[in-house]
């Protein structure tokens, strides 16, 4: 099972917004609306923010959305903050009880 | 208050055995679905394994046959027997529940603990 690609890395100036590209396959993010994404930042563990392509977890504020357009899932982070600052992964079911991470993207708020 | 504690990392041989143990709290695991996720230094994360609440595991290609994922229910507790380790199993390990989206698997992780540190050395 291949890892989903995602950018390595993304910016924006605060208050700005940001997108982040997950792809995958028809196999995984375009076969399923079971896409999720999760932040981390360093030495922490993950956090979930988005589940089900676009549902906000209690907590997460409305700056996070998600979406999703064939293979392709997104995660866009409006009004940047610098506690926004952190790396993002992406994650999809796959199948047969197989789940995929994405490569992951850090975001850095200039 | 949901929590995740995961223990038993450490340095181990290239063809060494370790088990993970993740205690949780605040909820009960046997009506769960559970995985295990790994991130090797400076890398992405990668699933390793789940367990249903029925009892049925499935593990990702890259462990299979190597790895085994259990639970004690007396003990609320996950575990992760790993055997036949390789240089490339080196990783921090996470322990995450599996949530539900009205009544069916949602197949998204709601919660993870800190992690564990295993690294594999000749």
């Amino acid at each position: 099972q291949s890892a989903l690609t995602q950018p390595p890395s993304a910016s924006g100036s605060p208050g700005q917004s940001v997108t982040i590209s997950c792809t995958g396959t028809s196999s995984d993010v375009g076969g399923y609306n079971y896409v999720s994404w999760y932040q981390q930042h360093p030495g922490k563990a993950p956090k979930l923010m988005i589940y089900e392509v676009s549902e906000r977890p209690s907590g997460v504020p409305d700056r996070f959305s998600g979406s999703k357009s064939g293979n392709t899932a997104s995660l866009t982070v409006s009004g940047l903050q610098g506690e926004d600052e952190a790396d993002y992964y992406c994650s999809s079911y796959s199948g047969i009880n197989n789940y995929v991470f994405g490569t992951g993207t850090k975001v850095t708020v200039l | 208050e949901v929590q995740l504690v995961e223990s038993g990392g450490g340095l181990v041989q290239i063809g060494g055995s370790l088990r993970l143990s993740c205690a949780a709290s605040g909820f009960t695991v046997s009506n769960r679905y559970m995985s295990w996720v790994r991130q090797a230094p400076g890398k992405g994360m990668e699933w390793v394994s789940v367990i249903y609440a029925g009892g049925t595991t499935y593990d990702a290609d890259s462990v299979e046959g190597r790895f085994t994922i259990s639970r004690d229910n007396s003990k609320n507790t996950v575990y992760l027997q790993m055997n036949s380790l390789r240089a490339d199993d080196s990783a921090v390990y996470y322990c995450a529940r599996g949530a539900y989206s009205g009544g069916a698997y949602g197949y998204y992780f709601d919660y993870w603990g800190q992690g564990t540190l295993v690294t594999v050395s000749s």
